[in-house]
């Protein structure tokens, strides 16, 4: 148990409709990271929060955004969804400079 | 910008067999190197990482690494495997002037373990 918690585990949906992904990250963590993985792209790093503030950018869709809350849980909301946006989608938590990231189980997106 | 190739998409291994894992990266700056293990149904666990100082990265599990800066590489090896050992295995590289948990990862090696 890695102490960072994704949810829901599985979803699935609709082209076309909007979804929130949640993550709570391990106790004391103030950074956050939302990875993206397919079968086509891989593991893909998408947005890092810390202390609520966005920190970097990856390969992340415009109909994709997030955000980190006070209480330093994050949200990761896919909008207009499409067929190829069907992944699984991890969390991560760190704490600066251990280079060791934490990663949640994931969220299996699936867009019928 | 940077990149990841691990030259091995499978291996199949042998219980108690040594295990070598490949991976080339490309890069214009110096950087972090990892190598992340994913089990079936969960998410990805660190192996090991180098930042600075040893080239020679010990990890958990038994694992270890070299990094090797004139060859661009940082296999990962094993002396002697578990079935439990049986998992996707994935390099990643970071930039250190940036955020370094932004993390470029390669495609994976899947590694399958018989007796």
């Amino acid at each position: 148990d890695s102490g960072v918690t994704q949810t829901p585990k599985h979803l699935i949906t609709a082209t076309g409709q909007r979804v929130t992904l949640r993550c709570s990250p391990r106790s004391g963590d103030l950074s956050v990271y939302w990875y993206q993985q397919s079968l086509d792209q891989g593991l893909q790093f998408l947005i890092q929060y810390y202390n609520g503030e966005e920190r970097a950018k990856g390969n992340i869709l415009e109909r994709f955004s997030a955000q980190q809350f006070p209480d330093l849980h994050s949200e990761l909301n896919l909008s207009s969804l499409e067929l190829g946006d069907s992944a699984l989608y991890f969390c991560a938590s760190s704490v600066a400079g251990t280079g060791e990231l934490f990663f949640g189980e994931g969220s299996r997106l699936t867009v019928l | 910008a940077q990149s990841v190739t691990q030259l091995d998409s499978q291996v199949p291994v042998f219980e108690e067999a040594p295990v070598e894992l490949r991976c080339n990266y490309s890069s214009s700056v110096s950087v972090y190197l990892f190598w992340y293990v994913q089990y079936p149904n969960q998410g990805l666990q660190l192996l090991l990482k180098y930042l600075s100082g040893s080239t020679l990265v010990k990890g958990i599990n038994g694992f270890e690494a070299e990094f090797n800066k004139s060859q661009t590489s940082f296999h990962l090896r094993k002396p002697s495997v578990h079935i439990s050992d049986t998992a996707e295995y994935f390099c990643a590289v970071s930039d250190p002037t940036d955020s370094w948990g932004k993390l470029q990862f390669g495609a994976g090696t899947q590694v399958v373990v018989t007796p």
